[in-house]
């Protein structure tokens, strides 16, 4: 119940296309991350957001907490190279406030 | 210089070894955590502490166990490593968020372990 399930697993996409990936849960989250982790790096913060409802963006990236406050989306706009890496949606239970990760979201961009 | 580093960065070692990962972090942060990466499964929390006195479980504590040092240092060890061990493992840390909540977590490199 408090997994998220983050899709697609995976993305292969041209350079100057848009992506998108959601995560759901069947529980409710206090605060909604969107990670990216490049190969043999730790995972690194794009956005994060506190408030159901909330849109927020950075650059190209904008994602939004869901009004249910069980999921989440990221997109990404004119993808390049560089947004190559695993995007994973991180979510934060109340109470304990235990982070919960998805399995994450492999995109490849063509140039 | 990066805020939170570990070492090692990579490790193999035999089944039943002790093994001793050590976060370090210059980033002033109360809480810090520990996670294994499996692939296909994301990030899995281990355990956490919001200070120096304070440990807590997390998600898949089972055959490991943690020590808060100093504010800037959390290791985790594993008694008698076994190979479903085998992983990728993260410490982060994050300062106090909105609400009491946990702010914005930090990450290090990641630590490969491997059971043989």
């Amino acid at each position: 119940g408090q997994q998220l399930n983050q899709s697609p697993q995976s993305m292969f996409i041209q350079e100057g296309e848009d992506v998108s990936m959601n995560c759901t849960s069947s529980s409710i989250f206090n605060t909604w991350l969107w990670y990216k982790q490049d190969p043999g790096e730790g995972p690194v913060l794009l956005i994060a957001l506190y408030k159901a409802g909330e849109l927020t963006s950075n650059g190209r990236l904008t994602a939004q907490f869901g009004i249910t406050r069980k999921d989440s989306f990221l997109n990404i706009s004119a993808s390049i190279p560089s947004d190559v890496g695993i995007y994973f949606c991180a979510g934060q239970l109340p109470g304990n406030n235990d982070m919960r990760f998805g399995a994450g979201t492999r995109l490849t961009v063509k140039p | 210089d990066a805020d939170v580093t570990q070492t090692p960065r990579n490790r193999i070692t035999k089944t039943g070894k002790r093994i001793m990962l050590e976060c370090s972090q210059t980033k002033g942060h109360d809480r810090m955590y520990w996670y294994r990466q499996d692939p296909g499964l994301g990030l899995r929390l281990i355990y956490y502490s919001f200070d120096v006195k304070d440990i807590n479980k997390g998600e898949i504590s089972d055959g490991y166990s943690v020590s808060r040092q100093a504010q800037a240092k959390f290791s985790l060890s594993l008694e008698s490593a076994i190979p479903n061990q085998t992983a990728l493992y993260f410490c982060a840390t994050s300062d106090w968020g909105p609400s009491g909540i946990s702010g914005t977590q930090y990450f290090g490199p990641g630590t490969r372990l491997t059971v043989l």
